[in-house]
């Protein structure tokens, strides 16, 4: 049963550009969550996606978006990347949306941004 | 909304030794307690969890106690082993939207 797997793993952007990071939820979970890690720091909360709608969202700006599709993969996007973008971006997934607490996460994204 | 403060930030232990990290959190509507455990190059994964009318749990080596009215919970690991060794995270989060806040983390590092 493979789990929540994420692409790519490594990223180089410049200021200034988008970025696409994808993700693939856990066989039978149905909803998707990005986090954003910086350095030394906890994993953020970005949006949570759920039957292909952006349903909770954390403190970020909408340079951040996403999508999830009907095969219940998602995408973050972020347009105009800073330079304090730099981080690991984690996808996590559960089974069933709001009912269930427990988190799933993929290895994350590294992004740096220069 | 709900701050979760995490200490210490650093533990250095025994092989063998008993280890705790403690957390504590702002919003009393908080009711579920989740700790990760993150290796180098992987993400949280999630080893321990106990609800708010639960005040102790405990999975083999590991155990979590929570003091509601405190606002305290703490992660206990005993007879610790190299492999235990990596950063380890508490969250709280509350009941409908379970988005929850993380802490900063605490790197447990075990010398064999």
């Amino acid at each position: 049963d493979a789990g929540v797997t994420q692409s790519p793993t490594h990223l180089i952007k410049t200021r200034g550009q988008q970025v696409t990071l994808r993700c693939s939820p856990k066989s039978g979970h149905d909803t998707v969550s990005w986090y954003q890690q910086a350095l030394g720091q906890g994993p953020q909360f970005i949006f949570q996606y759920y039957e292909e709608e952006e349903r909770q969202r954390g403190n970020f700006p909408d340079r951040f978006s996403g999508h999830q599709f009907p095969n219940y993969s998602s995408e973050l996007n972020v347009n105009a990347l800073l330079l304090g973008d730099s981080a690991l971006y984690l996808c996590a997934s559960s089974p069933v949306q709001g009912s269930n607490e427990k988190l799933f996460f993929g290895s994350g994204t590294q992004l740096s941004v220069l | 909304g709900e701050n979760v403060e995490q200490h210490p930030s650093t533990l250095s232990v025994q092989e063998g030794d008993s280890a705790v990290i403690k957390c504590t959190y702002s919003d009393s509507a908080s009711n579920y307690f989740p700790w990760y455990k993150q290796e180098l190059g992987k993400g949280p994964q999630l080893i321990i969890d106990i609800r708010s009318n639960v005040g102790e749990k405990k999975d083999q080596r590991i155990a979590v106690t929570l003091n509601k009215t405190a606002k305290h919970f703490s992660l206990h690991i005993t007879e610790t082993q190299p492999e235990d060794s990596a950063v380890y995270f508490c969250a709280a989060s509350k009941g409908g939207s379970y988005i929850p806040t993380f802490g900063r983390g605490t790197s447990l590092i075990v010398h064999p």
